[in-house]
């Protein structure tokens, strides 16, 4: 079955750690999407990539790094700048033209809690 | 710059009663708008999108949005709801100046009782 896997779907993580998400997709979608979701305040766009190997920041890409090796994977990093990085992280792909469908294909999630 | 409001933070209904879950948005261009459901600890997935062709779009799971140009508005609707349906709901816009990015509003949980 085609979709989207992201890993963990739980992590705890000290403050002052590095943590690396990940996200994987074989819909053979060139788009991919790194959004943040906080209670009550919808999700906001992190970073996003259309092609391997380049990418741009979101809205609110500061503490946070991605790279895009392969056309399948997307990794977000949480580094230590990121100030309050407690949140539910969502992945997304979509076909280009982007937004043309306007359909994201979103995978289940992983929740990090800093502790 | 574009945005949406929804105008409910939480909706309760009955099983079998409509369902009604509003939305507002703000475009200088004509819109592309999208409804979108997530269930509890789930990824989010489309339920319907209006791209200027007919008003009325019909999506999944029964429902169904009326784009109103007058009223600047998407509103949800089912007529009957189901169990099932229990999940948060996102009205989302196209950012016509970067049309790879879309805008969320803040979501409308949707409470249904027996």
């Amino acid at each position: 079955d085609g979709g989207i896997t992201q890993s963990p779907k739980y992590l705890f993580r000290k403050e002052g750690q590095n943590v690396t998400l990940s996200c994987e997709q074989n819909l053979n979608h060139d788009a991919m999407y790194w959004y943040r979701q906080d209670p009550g305040q919808g999700l906001r766009l992190i970073y996003y990539s259309q092609i391997v190997n380049d990418f741009q920041k979101g809205d609110i890409a500061e503490g946070y790094s991605v790279s895009r090796e392969k056309k399948e994977s997307f990794p977000l990093t949480v580094t230590s700048a990121q100030k309050n990085p407690t949140a539910f992280y969502l992945c997304a792909s979509s076909m280009l033209p982007g937004m043309n469908t306007g359909e994201l294909f979103f995978g289940e999630g992983s929740r990090l809690t800093v502790l | 710059a574009q945005s949406v409001t929804q105008l409910d933070s939480h909706v309760s209904v009955s099983e079998g009663t409509p369902v009604l879950l509003r939305c507002n948005y703000s475009s200088s261009y004509s819109p592309s708008l999208f409804w979108y459901v997530q269930h509890p600890n789930k990824g989010l997935q489309l339920l319907l999108k209006y791209t200027s062709a007919a008003t009325l779009v019909k999506g999944i799971n029964g429902f169904e949005a009326e784009f109103k140009k007058s009223e600047t508005s998407f509103h949800l609707t089912k007529p009957s709801a189901h169990m099932s349906d229990a999940a948060e709901y996102f009205c989302v816009v196209r950012d016509s100046y970067n049309t790879d990015k879309l805008i969320f509003g803040t979501g409308t949980r949707l409470q249904v009782f027996p």
